[in-house]
């Protein structure tokens, strides 16, 4: 099986940009497709980055995904921060069978 | 408009049996599979099983393995999740959720609002 690590938090002012990575240990990052989630409190998951780099109708595109292989690891880039971006926001991967999730990052917009 | 609408969870003692369900509409459920996730108070997001749309693969964490077992009936646009011998850390929210392809590969678009479990005596 695999793990995929996040930062337990990161912070960031309105209008400036945030990164939030999820490195992958156990197989290559490139090998399945990673998918990002945006949790508010209270609220079910929703998605906000599928197959690495897609955006679902309805995100706006200040939100963008990336993989790179070098460091083994995806990234979530949200640019122009907003206070309503303030989640929990979760990547996840597939490996022989298995599902798996990071540990989620708490997102502030200060 | 996609709906997923869980339903059976509830307060049961450790070691007993639940059995929740997934009802959904808005789509084709057999041109999909689907998935479990749960999240225990305060914490993160915890994949629990997955079925393809023919029901011929079944994946499953390996803390739920032999304890848990989803399947789904199409015809009744139907999930289930059977949980047996429960223990207290299988208490959460736990969420139903549809996948965008035929596959386990856990690309979930579509979530329901979540039943909750309590296991406790």
């Amino acid at each position: 099986n695999f793990m995929l690590t996040q930062p337990h938090s990161v912070s960031g002012s309105p209008g400036k940009t945030v990164t939030i990575s999820c490195t992958r240990s156990g197989g290559t990052i490139a090998s399945h497709f990673v998918q990002w989630y945006q949790q508010r409190p209270g609220s079910a998951p929703t998605t906000v980055i599928y197959e690495d780099t897609q955006r679902p109708s309805g995100v706006p595109n200040r939100f963008s995904g990336s993989i790179d292989s070098s460091s083994n690891a995806a990234s979530l880039t949200i640019s122009g921060l907003k206070t309503e971006d303030e989640a929990d926001y979760y990547c996840q991967s597939y490996d022989s069978g298995s599902v798996v999730f990071g540990g989620g990052t708490k997102l502030t917009v200060l | 408009e996609v709906q997923l609408v869980e339903s059976g969870g509830g307060l049961v003692q450790p070691g007993r049996s639940l059995r929740l369900s997934c009802v959904v509409s808005g789509f084709t459920l057999d041109d999909y599979a689907m998935h479990w996730v749960r999240q225990a108070p305060g914490k993160g997001l915890e994949w629990v099983s997955g079925i393809s749309w023919n029901s011929g693969t079944l994946g499953y964490a390996d803390f739920v393995k032999g304890r848990f077992t989803i399947s789904r009936d199409n015809a009744k646009n139907s999930l289930y999740l059977q949980m047996n011998s429960l223990r207290p850390e299988d208490t959460a929210l736990y969420y139903c959720g549809k996948d965008r392809g035929i596959g386990v590969a856990g690309n979930l678009d579509n979530w329901g609002q979540g039943t909750l479990v309590t296991v406790s005596s």
